[in-house]
């Protein structure tokens, strides 16, 4: 059975770091890609960046850019969303998911970590 | 940049009517290339359709897809109650994955 299975909630303080992970099982997580999606209170879903753990290949949307880091450990079948300076607009689901077959659409989501940024 | 635009935004109907969504891109894109996914509260995303028309593993067939060049459908042909929920149109291209803004399914 595939399962992404992501980090806890967590609670930030403005200008702190944030490393979220997201552990794929039950398929060859070198052979798919791992995107995050961000959902904002309400609001609707904002695809973020995207890499293929099998070598290292990382794509990122242009609102993102410069903003997070996506990474992956493909030893232990993890992928990493990281901030070095949160801010109160960072407050958010993220989603973890993973590409098909194709790449083109996400057949697999992770359960979503929920990032509070707040004073 | 490939802008989705989904509607309606709220769509209010009652169980076993029939649901039509529309996702329409900015420009002509593959219909490969387009995918839909439901949100229910409080939930994640799921996957519906891919390659425009194709259902994924486990997607009853009340749900069907078409459409292609800009104009995207996603029907359902007879609400159920798990259906009211949140729909999204998803598109890849030029390595960017872009996302509708969404149509809510609301219990009229």
């Amino acid at each position: 059975e595939v399962q992404l299975v992501q980090s806890g909630a967590e609670v930030k303080k403005p200008g702190e770091s944030l490393k979220i992970s997201c552990q794929g099982s039950g398929y060859t997580f070198t052979n798919y890609w791992i995107g995050w999606v961000r959902q904002m209170p309400g609001k609707g879903l904002e695809w973020m960046g995207i890499i293929y753990p099998g070598d290292s290949d990382t794509r990122y949307s242009p609102s993102f850019q410069g903003q997070v880091t996506v990474s992956a450990d493909k030893s232990i079948s993890t992928a990493y969303l990281q901030w070095s300076s949160l801010e109160a607009s960072d407050t958010a689901m993220y989603y973890c998911l993973r590409g098909g077959s194709s790449g083109y659409y996400f057949d697999y989501w992770g359960q979503g970590t929920l990032v509070t940024v707040s004073s | 940049e490939i802008v989705l635009t989904q509607s309606p935004g709220t769509l209010s109907l009652s169980p076993g009517e029939r649901a039509t969504l529309s996702c329409r891109a900015s420009q002509r894109v593959s219909s490969s290339f387009l995918a839909w996914y439901q949100q229910k509260p409080g939930q994640a995303p799921r996957l519906l359709i891919y390659g425009a028309s194709s259902r994924a593993t486990d997607i009853p067939d009340r749900f069907s897809g078409s459409g292609s060049g800009t104009d995207f459908t996603l029907t359902i042909s007879r609400l159920e109650p798990e259906d009211f929920a949140v729909y999204y149109c998803q598109h890849y291209g030029n390595s960017q994955w872009t996302f509708g803004q969404g149509t809510k399914v609301e219990i009229k």
